[in-house]
């Protein structure tokens, strides 16, 4: 079945820089990536998603690339600010046989330091 | 504006009980998934449904089994609770063939 493997685990920044999590999957079926932030305390969010036709999406401060040759994404979010700082989770959608059902990986923990 | 409801934030039980995690949502979505979420591990799938009285199981769906008896219900039970389950359970759903999900708010389970 798929797997998700999300690096880094932890990731600190300062303030206005820039921060990247990156991810591989293992089945070339998947087609949709989602990627969800969720602060302390508070439900995972939809931040961003990116589809298979698709190389790039950015959508202000936050962007998603794609190598699908590669099988891997990225989440990059510019400009970081503290309002940044939670835990991302990417996953991954395969729809042949799987319902469209996610497969998330362990968990980016950011923590931006003004 | 909740659109999925998890009938309890947090709960204590002892070890051997039978659990019922509620979840409900309000967006005529068909498919609904349960997850939990333990620190460094991410969210790992237990059961989703596709339909009513539909069910598959996920990743680690030992020791849990699921009900879905109305579109917007779907239920998460243990059958007889175990310290290893101890953790946070998120329910989510997502409408068929496309969007990505919408979770509720989780809930802290303690088996003692």
């Amino acid at each position: 079945g798929e797997n998700v493997e999300q690096h880094p685990s932890t990731l600190s920044v300062q303030e206005g820089d820039s921060a990247v999590i990156k991810c591989t999957y293992s089945d070339s079926a998947s087609n949709y990536f989602p990627w969800y932030k969720q602060e302390l305390g508070k439900r995972p969010q939809l931040i961003i998603d990116i589809r298979s036709n698709v190389g790039e999406k950015k959508d202000q401060r936050i962007a998603v690339t794609l190598n699908k040759t590669a099988k891997h994404f990225s989440l990059h979010i510019t400009e970081t600010q503290p309002e940044d700082s939670a835990v991302y989770f990417c996953a991954a959608s395969n729809p042949l046989g799987g319902y469209n059902k996610l497969i998330f990986g362990a968990g980016t923990r950011l923590a931006v330091h003004p | 504006d909740v659109k999925v409801t998890q009938s309890s934030r947090y709960l204590v039980k002892r070890t051997g009980e039978k659990v019922f995690l509620e979840c409900v949502q309000d967006m005529d979505h068909e498919n609904m998934f349960w997850y939990r979420q333990d620190p460094g591990l991410g969210l790992r799938l237990i059961y989703f449904s596709y339909d009513v009285k539909m069910k598959e199981k996920g990743d680690i769906p030992e020791g849990y089994s699921v009900s879905r008896e109305k579109k917007e219900r779907f239920s998460l039970i243990l059958e007889s609770a175990s310290t290893n389950q101890t953790s946070m359970y998120l329910c989510a759903s997502r409408p068929r063939d496309r969007g990505g999900y919408t979770f509720g708010s989780g809930t802290r389970l303690t088996v003692v």
